[in-house]
């Protein structure tokens, strides 16, 4: 049950856009298509803004997007906002009912 | 509007042991597979456990197995964890999370979790 492993940071000017990678293993990323992203504004209740690689809730909005290749998925932020800045975590199913989450990225928007 | 609300979180020895609670409304909670996400200190997000919608099937992450036990109460609308043989690493944050397509689709605020003497 090894951490997903995610860059430390990124960064954009507003308008921009920026990519986060998770690159986790044929256990877990590249075996299943259960992917999923979190933005997490400190002090606040994370917030799910992709499922299933690919799939927004209802309220995210078009500027989030999801793909995975082979053993790492990414997170693609268009359009970059102020409000967009926060930790981004990237969590897959990793079989047996377990689950696992990445290591974090602290988004900054310059 | 679907609420996760946590307590019992708070200040207890190394070895010693607490059970968090987590009262959920505005959604059939006996319809929802339930999981406990940890965050310590300045730390990522971590996968604890999670229980299926009756109760009969468990599963945790390695840090916790044999040490922590999750649970449920349909009738009440309320998860728990037991811990026990607590570490000063799990010293933590521990956020209640209703499941959703092998994914965590709604979070209560947490609950502090210190372990200390």
């Amino acid at each position: 049950q090894s951490a997903l492993t995610q860059p430390p940071s990124a960064s954009g000017s507003p308008g921009q856009s920026v990519t986060i990678s998770c690159t986790g293993t044929s256990s877990d990323v590249g075996g299943y298509n259960y992917v999923s992203w979190y933005q997490h504004h400190p002090g606040k209740a994370p917030k799910l803004m992709i499922y299933e690689v690919s799939k927004r809730p209802s309220g995210v909005p078009d500027r989030f997007s999801g793909s995975k290749s082979g053993n790492t998925a990414s997170l693609t932020v268009s359009g970059l906002q102020a409000e967009d800045e926060a930790d981004y975590y990237c969590s897959s199913y990793a079989g047996r009912n377990n689950f696992v989450f990445g290591t974090g990225t602290k988004v900054t928007v310059l | 509007e679907v609420q996760l609300v946590e307590s019992g979180g708070g200040l207890v020895q190394p070895g010693g042991s607490l059970r968090l609670s987590c009262a959920a409304s505005g959604f059939t909670f006996s319809s929802y597979w339930m999981h406990w996400v940890r965050q310590a200190p300045g730390k990522g997000l971590v996968w604890v456990s999670r229980i299926n919608t009756d109760g009969s099937s468990t599963s945790y992450a390695d840090s916790v197995k044999g040490r922590f036990t999750i649970s449920r109460d349909n009738a009440k609308n309320t998860l728990y964890l037991q811990m026990s043989s607590l570490r000063a690493e799990d010293t933590a944050v521990f956020y209640c999370v209703r499941g959703f397509s092998n994914a965590f689709d709604n979070w209560g605020q947490g609950t502090l979790v210190t372990v200390s003497s």
